[in-house]
């Protein structure tokens, strides 16, 4: 059983369009995060999520607008996309979001804008 | 904030070898310190962590060493296998309740 998992898991699309990627985690965790990893392969938070309530908010610009339906889901809707939004992006899940936890990532979605 | 810088960017070993790569940080409020493996198109998987109280950690082929007092950490892996070959990175946890993650190394273990 897959403990984070994300859809899609490629997407490709042209600038100017709206798309979501969603997560979903099956360990219980009260705490999700999204990543972006870039074409370097740098990897960056840019969201989280305590129990559907925003902790972090990393100066993403707001065309990316995080939901949280539930404490197991992390949707990430993303509009009039750019070619600098193509990247991978990573949800990741940890216990409780205190300190010193492992942070499980799912396998990632990877968006190219056309 | 905190910055972590990690190096080597690639690293080549022959099978067998030990491979070491290291890290520094900024933030002194940093107490935890992941290091993750990331396999071609997957995602990353926590392989160790050491946390700011203790010097050193070792599980089988991987250890892992801190020095506060520097602000570096280091991942060593003996016996080097072809299946180690991947991008790892280092992480630190800052006092901002967030992992700043470094710059990844990737490396290539040649039977």
């Amino acid at each position: 059983d897959t403990a984070v998992s994300q859809t899609p898991k490629y997407l490709v699309t042209q600038m100017g369009n709206d798309k979501s990627i969603k997560c979903e985690q099956n360990l219980g965790h009260d705490t999700m995060y999204w990543y972006k990893q870039d074409s370097k392969k740098f990897l960056k938070i840019m969201f989280s999520y305590n129990n559907k309530e925003l902790i972090i908010n990393e100066t993403v610009p707001n065309r990316f607008s995080p939901k949280s339906p539930d404490k197991a889901h992390l949707n990430l809707h993303i509009n009039s996309l750019e070619l600098g939004d193509s990247a991978v992006y990573f949800c990741a899940s940890s216990p409780r979001g205190a300190p010193q936890e492992t942070q499980y990532f799912g396998p990632g979605t990877r968006l190219l804008v056309l | 904030g905190e910055n972590v810088e990690q190096h080597p960017s690639t690293l080549s070993v022959q099978e067998g070898d030990s491979a070491v790569i290291k890290c520094t940080y900024s933030d002194s409020a940093s107490n935890y310190f992941p290091w993750y493996k990331q396999e071609l198109g997957k995602g990353p998987q926590l392989i160790i962590d050491i946390r700011s109280n203790v010097g050193e950690k070792k599980d089988q082929r991987i250890a892992v060493t801190l020095n506060k007092t520097a602000k570096h950490f280091s991942l060593h892996i003996t016996e080097t296998q072809p299946e180690d070959s991947a991008v790892y990175f280092c992480a630190a946890y800052t006092g901002f309740q967030k992992l700043v993650f470094g710059t990844g190394t990737r490396l290539l273990v040649s039977p």
